[in-house]
This record gives structure tokens, C-alpha cells and sequence, in this order.
């Protein structure tokens, strides 16, 4: 079993709309948990840490749920700049990143 | 966020030749680094971390004599990709964790594309 899993999607979204996808992990012990957005070749960026009680970033937001072990991630009035693969990745407990395949997301007009 | 730089951005080389990869953090000093390596529509994978002036620590199945990795200093990291074929053909790419940033985030190099003829 994978140690972070996510939807590959595509998710399809006209632009304007919401959308939003979860990333489960299996260790329990993990420390912290980020998204990171990674356009096709290039590196993956930071978008946002993802803390207990929720947070929000602009049309981003982010929650972690630990006690069934997932985080998710919702884009409010989708921009076509949005289109990209986001990463769920987690820190595990040995300080190591471990690494969800990554959610496409595809705006369109 | 923190600046991560790498050298070259592509290259491309014969097979058996060796290329060697620079990984620099720009405005910080970093005691680790870290390198990655992505397959096409697939995730990165940890080759291995970098420690200054220390022995590099190798993932499961990575080849430490095939893959040299060397932390001189507090910002620079070199990976040598020795005795290169197409198999090693890739995306790698290094990152740094930033040492006043509590969170554990890593920033990440612009990533090297090899292609190995």
C-alpha cells in the first residue's frame, strides 16, 4: 500500500466553479502535510501547509483530518491559471517526504 | 519562498559518459538537501538525502557507487550520475528544507531533465 494516495483525476472544471479532492496517508505518525502544485515539467511550488484546525489561502483552502488519516483541498472561482497537478505530500515521522502521484486539475473556458 | 537553484536544466549525453548535477540554495544555508527523481506521469521519488559534510544516506534500491552525491558546503550539493544509460533517462530534481522554517517545508531546484542517447 502506497504511504500518501490520491484521485489521478483529471478533474475537469469550467472555469468559475469549485473544486475539491482528498489525499489519504497511512502513517499515523506523520508530522506535517502540504500541497504543492507541480506544472507539466516543471518543479513542484508550495501552495499551502496544511494545518489541524484548517486553512485558508486566498481561493485555496485546506483541511487535515487525522483521525481518519486525510487532507483535501478546495479551489474556490477556478482560474485556468489553476490548471496543474497537485501534490499531496506528507512528512513523515523518519523527517522524509513522502508523496502522493498527484491530482490533475484542468480548468477550461 | 526560499531559492533553490540547479545546473544544468537539461542536458543530454552518450551512453557510458557521466553528468554531474549542481544543486544550490540561493539565499539560505542548507545542512540538508535532498534528490528526487521523476518518471514520466509519475511521482517523485527520494534517491537520497544529502548531508554537509557527511556520507549522502541512499534510499532502498538506489545505487550509492552509480549515483555520487556530494554536500561540500552549506549551499551546494553535487549529484554524478556515473556511467549514464538511457535507463537513467529522467527528471531530477533537489531540494532544500529551509532551517528557520519549523514546518519541515522543502523548496525545490527548477529540476535537471537528462536524456541519455
Amino acid at each position: 500500500r502506497k504511504e500518501v494516495e490520491q484521485d489521478p483525476g483529471p478533474f475537469n472544471v469550467p472555469e468559475g466553479a469549485t473544486v475539491a479532492f482528498n489525499c489519504t496517508y497511512s502513517n499515523s505518525a506523520s508530522q506535517s502535510f502540504f500541497w504543492y502544485r507541480q506544472d507539466c515539467r516543471k518543479e513542484p511550488k508550495l501552495l499551502m501547509s496544511v494545518y489541524s484546525s484548517g486553512n485558508e489561502d486566498g481561493r485555496f483552502t485546506a483541511q487535515l483530518n487525522r483521525a481518519s488519516q486525510y487532507i483535501s483541498l478546495l479551489i474556490r472561482d477556478s482560474k485556468l491559471s489553476d490548471s496543474a497537478t497537485y501534490l499531496c505530500v506528507v512528512l513523515d515521522s523518519w523527517g522524509k517526504f513522502q508523496f502522493g502521484a498527484g491530482t490533475q486539475v484542468v480548468v477550461t473556458p | 519562498g526560499a531559492v533553490v537553484s540547479q545546473h544544468p536544466s537539461w542536458v543530454i549525453c552518450k551512453s557510458g559518459t557521466s553528468v554531474k548535477i549542481e544543486c544550490r540554495s540561493l539565499d539560505f544555508q542548507a545542512t540538508t538537501m535532498f534528490w528526487y527523481r521523476q518518471f514520466p506521469k509519475q511521482s517523485l521519488m527520494l534517491m537520497a538525502t544529502s548531508n554537509e559534510g557527511s556520507k549522502a544516506t541512499y534510499e532502498q534500491g538506489v545505487e550509492k557507487d552509480k549515483f555520487l552525491i556530494n554536500h561540500a558546503s552549506l549551499t551546494l550539493s553535487t549529484l554524478t550520475v556515473t556511467s549514464a544509460h538511457p535507463e537513467d533517462s529522467s527528471f531530477y530534481i533537489c531540494s532544500a528544507r529551509h532551517p528557520g522554517l519549523e514546518g519541515g517545508e522543502q523548496f525545490f531546484g527548477p529540476g535537471t531533465r537528462l536524456t541519455v542517447l
